[in-house]
């Protein structure tokens, strides 16, 4: 079952203007992780945001924010004041918090990724 | 400038070439994972090291061999691979905690293999 959903395949947003990549999970643990990175199309993968489940306010790390709503089982990015070099795919991924011999390291499940392209 | 390092950054070999991925990390973490990743699709997981021992396979075929010489080094060994294992291949790295949720994981920038 998919355990992460991104249902937006592409995205445009004009320069400066904010944007919203949407993201939905599905577990049925209580503590997990989302995370969010974003992929230019040179391949490395650029790590953005985290939002834990147990954590009362919404992530922010400069222009990235993160609507979390946790009973809808949602968490979005915001990216505020679009600049060019934001072109690039995204991906939500999500870390249950799994035990293996005493120790977590937890598989990160990813979306599908969304396509963001910010126009001049 | 990513501190998860993978050379080469580039790699064109034919069906029956043996090589080898390399990956290097020195923020102290204890967790390495190789991926593998095709054009517009997620990576997907391809092998888990925790403490230098491999505790995820998730069913790789065996022409991909891995080996963890130590808490810095991650090798993925290709030996004679089929021409739908090109993609870009991944490094990551994070620490090992109980519960550790909210660890990131580190990507190198990839290899990106073209089999001919």
């Amino acid at each position: 079952a998919q355990k992460i959903t991104q249902t937006q395949p592409g995205m445009f947003v004009q320069e400066k203007e904010a944007v919203t990549l949407d993201c939905t999970y599905d577990t049925s643990d209580q503590s997990y992780g989302l995370f969010w990175y974003k992929q230019p199309s040179s391949g490395e993968m650029i790590f953005l945001i985290y939002q834990g489940s147990y954590d009362e306010q919404n992530a922010t790390e400069g222009r990235y924010s993160l609507n979390f709503q946790k009973a809808r089982k949602s968490a979005n990015l915001v990216i505020s004041a679009s600049q060019l070099g934001d072109s690039a795919m995204y991906f939500c991924a999500m870390r249950e918090g799994q035990r293996a011999g005493g120790t977590s390291y937890g598989k990160l499940t990813f979306g599908q990724g969304t396509i963001l392209t910010v126009h001049p | 400038d990513t501190e998860v390092t993978q050379t080469p950054k580039h790699l064109v070999m034919g069906m029956t070439n043996k090589k080898s991925l390399k990956c290097e990390q020195h923020m102290g973490h204890r967790a390495m994972y190789w991926y593998k990743q095709k054009a517009k699709k997620p990576p997907e997981l391809m092998f888990v090291y925790s403490y230098e021992k491999l505790s995820i396979n998730e069913s790789v075929p065996s022409r991909f061999s891995p080996e963890c010489p130590n808490s810095s080094l991650l090798n993925l060994h290709l030996h004679a691979l089929q021409p739908e294992d090109s993609a870009l291949y991944l490094c990551a790295s994070s620490q090992v905690l109980l519960q550790g949720v909210r660890q990131p994981q580190h990507f190198g920038d990839g290899t990106r293999l073209s089999i001919l």
